[in-house]
């Protein structure tokens, strides 16, 4: 079945320490979002790819980082996390960022603890 | 950029029993998208039924439709015939047809399903 997937699914790490999460998609959509989401919180979106070109939200952290290799693949990197930085960060996808009636299609979620 | 307002933080219902979340945007624009996502516990976020501002008609997806009113910027959600399942957080979310690929969500309601 076509899907977006997140891998891992839960990630520990140490303050400071960097960290990728991983984000696949069989959709072959051209938009890929990652979003972070704290707890009873709606998710906040830190930047998106349409097709190669990279748009950053104006008050995500540099501390976070975004690579998207090719269609199918998205990486998160979080340089050096902080206790802060602990969330559930969604990837999600859409077929055409365009002008069209477009849902995303959300992968379930890397939580990641930071010690 | 939109502001979309869900002002109600939890909301229950009996199970078989109806139930209505309310979400209201605040946009300046003619052509837009509105979207219900549903987030179980741990679980995926998953697309609930979506609307778009040119069309008139409610959307209906089983048991879940819409009341959409426009001139109000209101999009409400009502859940026919509760089950146990619809036990979730429920997101409202905004999308411009016109200006970037940005969903705006609100901050959702969490169902509580009473059996």
């Amino acid at each position: 079945d076509a899907m977006v997937i997140q891998n891992p699914r839960y990630q520990v790490t140490q303050f400071g320490k960097p960290v990728t999460l991983s984000c696949s998609q069989t959709l072959n959509h051209n938009v890929m979002y990652w979003y972070q989401q704290k707890s009873s919180q709606a998710p906040k979106l830190l930047f998106h790819y349409y097709d190669k070109d990279f748009n950053n939200e104006a008050d995500t952290p540099d501390n976070f980082q975004s690579r998207r290799p090719n269609t199918s693949f998205c990486f998160l990197d979080i340089r050096s996390p902080g206790l802060g930085d602990a969330a559930m960060y969604l990837c999600a996808t859409s077929r055409d960022g365009g002008y069209n009636t477009d849902t995303q299609y959300f992968g379930p979620g890397t939580r990641l603890t930071v010690l | 950029a939109q502001t979309v307002t869900q002002s109600q933080p939890e909301m229950s219902v009996q199970e078989a029993e109806t139930v209505t979340l309310s979400c209201t945007y605040d946009t300046s624009e003619s052509d837009y998208y509105l979207f219900w996502y549903k987030q179980p516990p741990s679980r995926q976020m998953i697309l609930v039924i979506r609307q778009e501002a040119y069309k008139q008609q409610n959307a209906t997806e089983n048991r879940f439709s819409v009341n959409f009113q426009k001139a109000a910027k209101s999009f409400s959600l009502k859940i026919s015939d509760s089950q146990l399942g619809d036990a979730a957080m429920y997101f409202c979310a905004y999308r411009s047809s016109n200006t970037g690929n940005q969903f705006y969500f609100g901050t959702g309601t969490s169902l509580t399903v009473i059996p």
